[in-house]
């Protein structure tokens, strides 16, 4: 089966540092998506990894290891506007591509 | 460039009703997926379809739900005799290919009551 795990929640503070782990077993894995949800909106993309190591985008980044089934996403110098579900998905090849999500990590940042 | 575009926003249905949902993919892009959330829930897949072809819709309830992609027009889920269950918001995405990153409409709030 496919399985991915994520925190529920996690809160930090404006300015600060946060890391969102994901786990995952899954058969025909073809890479790792973080998105962004805000309450009420659709998901938008955040990173992509498909070889271990870190990617790195402005405040973002998303480490893989596919030995170990592990991603983290890591936010820097967080703003209020952070404040949303971070979900962690993995595409598998199934036959045919398809991308399943973990539940989500409902991120508060406080002042 | 227009995104991923669903109608309608919002989609109220007694029980024993159909809902259907339309989602017309990005401009060049052939592959749409269907997913449903529940609130604070993930997204649970639901069906993966190509240009008249079903290639995935093994998260899809054998009963009462089917999809389609039409040559031309919208894809289309429809959901038939709706329970309260069926409650949920239902996402559209959409991608050139099979293995790029998915671009996600703005899903359909459909209530059942």
């Amino acid at each position: 089966g496919q399985n991915i795990d994520q925190p529920t929640e996690m809160t930090a503070t404006e300015g600060a540092i946060v890391q969102i782990n994901c786990t995952y077993q899954t058969s025909g894995f073809n890479g790792l998506f973080w998105y962004q949800q805000h309450a009420g909106e659709a998901p938008t993309f955040l990173s992509y990894n498909v070889l271990d190591g870190l990617e790195e985008k402005g405040r973002f980044s998303s480490f893989l290891s596919r030995s170990k089934g592990y991603s983290y996403l890591l936010l820097k110098e967080l703003q209020m506007k952070d404040s949303a579900s971070y979900l962690c998905a993995v595409r598998v090849n199934t036959g045919g591509f398809k991308t399943i999500f973990g539940a989500g990590t409902r991120l508060f940042v406080k002042a | 460039n227009a995104g991923v575009m669903q109608n309608p926003r919002h989609l109220v249905r007694r029980r024993g009703q159909e809902a259907r949902l339309r989602c017309s993919p990005m401009k060049g892009h052939s592959h749409v997926y269907w997913y449903r959330q529940l609130p604070e829930e993930g997204l649970k897949f639901m069906v993966y379809l190509q240009k008249e072809n079903i290639i995935d819709e093994s998260g899809m309830p054998k009963e009462r739900f089917s999809a389609e992609f039409p040559k031309e027009g919208p894809s289309i889920l429809r959901i038939q005799q709706v329970v309260r269950g069926d409650s949920a918001a239902y996402f559209c995405a959409s991608s050139r290919t099979g293995d790029e990153k998915l671009f996600f409409g703005s899903g359909t709030q459909l209530s059942v009551l």
